[in-house]
């Protein structure tokens, strides 16, 4: 049982260039999040999902955008990558009214 | 503005004593606490959680108690341990808010000195 797996670990990413982060998880699990993580600050909700098809903005969704074509993957476009992106970011899933389980983190920096 | 506060960033304590981690929060409709457990390089994980109905959860060496007129939680580890030494965050959920999404504080780091 794998948990939530997210890809890539580390990225280096440069002004302007773009990249998905990849989420997915294999306990069937309806609800899906992704968050950011800056230095000495909690977590930041980006954007979540109920369910396949169903997104919303969290707490910081601008510059990203998320999509849930299958109850499995839930991954997180950069557009237009900014240096106020670099961060680390989690995805984490659950079923309504349990605890969270996080995926391990991407690190990116963009320069 | 935070809803949820963790006020200390770092606490320090010895092996085999009391590790206390406070948590305050602002929003009345918060129904679920949960306290995550965080090493570098990982991922959040859960460590314990408590009902807005309970006033105390005990989870082997893992306590959390809610005041819930204060608006205060806190998490007590008796003894501490070397391993736990972590980032400990604190979440709060709004039932009445957008389904599962839960409100972080900023952690407190915990080291645990041998």
């Amino acid at each position: 049982n794998a948990g939530v797996t997210q890809t890539p670990k580390f990225r280096i990413l440069k002004i302007g260039q773009s990249m998905t982060l990849q989420c997915t998880q294999d306990m069937n699990h309806n609800y899906m999040y992704w968050y950011r993580q800056d230095p000495g600050m909690g977590l930041k909700l980006i954007y979540y999902s109920v369910g396949a098809g169903i997104t919303d903005k969290g707490e910081v969704p601008n510059g990203y955008n998320v999509s849930r074509s299958t109850t499995e993957d839930f991954p997180l476009r950069l557009e237009l990558a900014a240096p106020s992106q670099t961060s680390v970011y989690f995805c984490a899933s659950n079923r309504q009214a349990e605890g969270y389980t996080f995926g391990s983190g991407t690190r990116l920096t963009v320069v | 503005d935070q809803q949820v506060k963790q006020n200390s960033p770092s606490l320090s304590v010895q092996e085999g004593r009391i590790s206390i981690l406070n948590c305050d929060y602002t929003n009345s409709m918060f129904d679920y606490f949960l306290w995550y457990k965080k090493y570098p390089a990982e991922g959040p994980t859960f460590l314990i959680s408590i009902s807005s109905i309970k006033d105390k959860n005990e989870d082997g060496r893992f306590t959390v108690f809610l005041n819930k007129s204060a608006k205060h939680l806190s998490l007590h580890i008796v003894p501490s341990q070397p391993g736990d030494s972590a980032v400990y965050f604190c979440a709060a959920r709004n039932y009445g808010g957008s389904q599962g999404n839960l409100i972080f504080g900023k952690g407190t780091k915990l080291s645990v000195k041998p």
